[in-house]
């Protein structure tokens, strides 16, 4: 399996554009995790799904963030309109329900 | 919340045994973790620890759990430049699947 992918590695926009990040989790995992680290405020959990349903949004930081999980095999994490405090790396994870989340490698987002 | 905390930075000798220390505040974590995160890379599983364990060991790594303290901690062995990188504590409740993240202690290894 190629773990989790996610897309792109590198994003860099302008204040006030549109950003979409993708992610693949794991075949066969049921949970999927968007994660923002950041320097100030380390490792946050934004939302987390389970077979493809929001189970907990309350880490997203206001309204301008929305995730979306049409299916099993793909999420996207939107910000519209992006701000320069968006500017972090966003993770994906995925989890089989065991005792393990499996990161992917991440996409660092630079806001201008 | 759940409160997770960790200090900063930490620096050793090659061949030195780091440790890595970490204490939370549910008394009902079910689980905890430590993750490895090397530069540009997402976090990679350690090694974890069922709340109701002591200690757990694999090769050079060793994990030690004061449950009354609230205190994890992650001993390395015979630390290796290979080794510096940040590494995170984490604990997850009742529900397996929601972790709580320190923010996490970079190792820095001198030769």
């Amino acid at each position: 399996d190629a773990g989790v992918i996610q897309s792109p590695r590198h994003e860099v926009t302008e204040m006030g554009q549109e950003v979409t990040l993708r992610c693949k989790p794991i075949s066969g995992h049921d949970y999927l995790f968007w994660y923002r680290q950041t320097m100030m405020r380390g490792l946050e959990l934004l939302i987390y799904f389970n077979n493809n349903v929001p189970i907990d949004d309350s880490g997203m930081p206001e309204d301008r963030f929305s995730a979306k999980m049409p299916n099993a095999s793909f999420s996207t994490l939107k910000i519209q309109p992006s701000e320069p405090r968006d500017s972090a790396v966003y993770f994906c994870a995925s989890s089989g329900g065991q005792n393990e989340q499996f990161f992917g490698p991440g996409t660092r987002l630079t806001v201008l | 919340g759940e409160d997770v905390e960790q200090s900063l930075f930490l620096s050793v000798r090659e061949g030195d045994s780091s440790v890595i220390n970490c204490t939370y505040t549910d008394s009902s974590s079910t689980y905890l973790y430590w993750y490895k995160q090397e530069p540009g890379a997402g976090l990679q599983l350690l090694t974890y620890i069922f709340s109701n364990m002591d200690m757990k060991q694999d090769q050079r790594l060793t994990v030690l759990l004061n449950k009354k303290d609230k205190h994890l901690s992650l001993r390395i062995a015979d630390t290796q430049t290979g080794d510096s990188a940040i590494y995170f504590c984490a604990e997850s409740l009742y529900n397996f699947n929601k972790f709580y993240f320190g923010s996490g202690t970079k190792l820095n290894v001198k030769p």
